[in-house]
């Protein structure tokens, strides 16, 4: 089935330890999104890639790194740097970059102990 | 700016009962699209219903619609027949280049 994968979906990260959430799609899609979800802030994008070995960072990209080698993977590091990583993470990817229905992943629960 | 407001935390609707969940918005483009998003649960985020702003006819998907209000920038959902897999949280969003999503709606329906 076609779709997007994320992975894992729960992760524990000690504080100041680097980590990767993987995100993978087989739509072919040329956009692809990470977002970060928290309690009542409702969805805000933290880095966004319209096409192969391109990306531009969204409203919060601070602590956050991205690479987009390929047209289906899209990881996202959250780094060391990022103040406040524990929340969950969302992954999407749609056609184009604009007014095109967004396809999302199940998601990736990070939490830092 | 860009901004998009879900005045509404929480709601609740009775089975087969109907349910208005209300969204604001603010952009100075003339050419955006408006959506409205699901989220069980289960957690993955799917789409309710997709309006474009030139479009003034209401978008409808079954027993979900919208309505329009572009000069008020308007976009309310409404859910007809509500079921109890409706439960979710609800955002609107809105993409003028750049899409931006409300704070969301936790929409609870009672059997």
């Amino acid at each position: 089935d076609g779709g997007i994968t994320q992975s894992p979906k729960y992760l524990f990260r000690k504080e100041g330890q680097n980590v990767t959430l993987s995100c993978e799609q087989n739509l072919n899609h040329d956009a692809m999104y990470w977002y970060r979800q928290d309690p009542g802030q409702g969805l805000r994008l933290i880095y966004y890639s319209q096409i192969v070995n391109d990306f531009q960072k969204g409203d919060i990209a601070e602590g956050y790194s991205v690479s987009r080698e390929k047209k289906e993977s899209f990881p996202l590091t959250v780094t060391s740097a990022q103040k406040n990583p524990t929340a969950f993470y969302l992954c999407a990817s749609s056609i184009g970059p604009f007014g095109g229905e967004l396809f999302f992943g199940e998601g990736s629960r990070l939490t830092v102990l | 700016a860009q901004t998009v407001t879900q005045s509404q935390p929480e709601m609740s609707v009775q089975e087969a009962e109907t349910v208005t969940l209300s969204c604001t918005y603010d952009t100075s483009e003339n050419n955006y699209y408006l959506f409205w998003y699901k989220q069980p649960p289960s957690r993955q985020m799917i789409l309710v219903i997709r309006q474009e702003a030139y479009k003034q006819q209401n978008a409808t998907e079954n027993r979900f619609s919208v309505n329009f209000q572009k000069a008020a920038k308007s976009f309310s959902l409404k859910i007809s027949d509500s079921q109890l897999g409706d439960t979710a949280m609800y955002f609107c969003a809105s993409d003028s280049n750049n899409l931006f999503f409300g704070t969301g709606t936790r929409l609870t329906v009672i059997p």
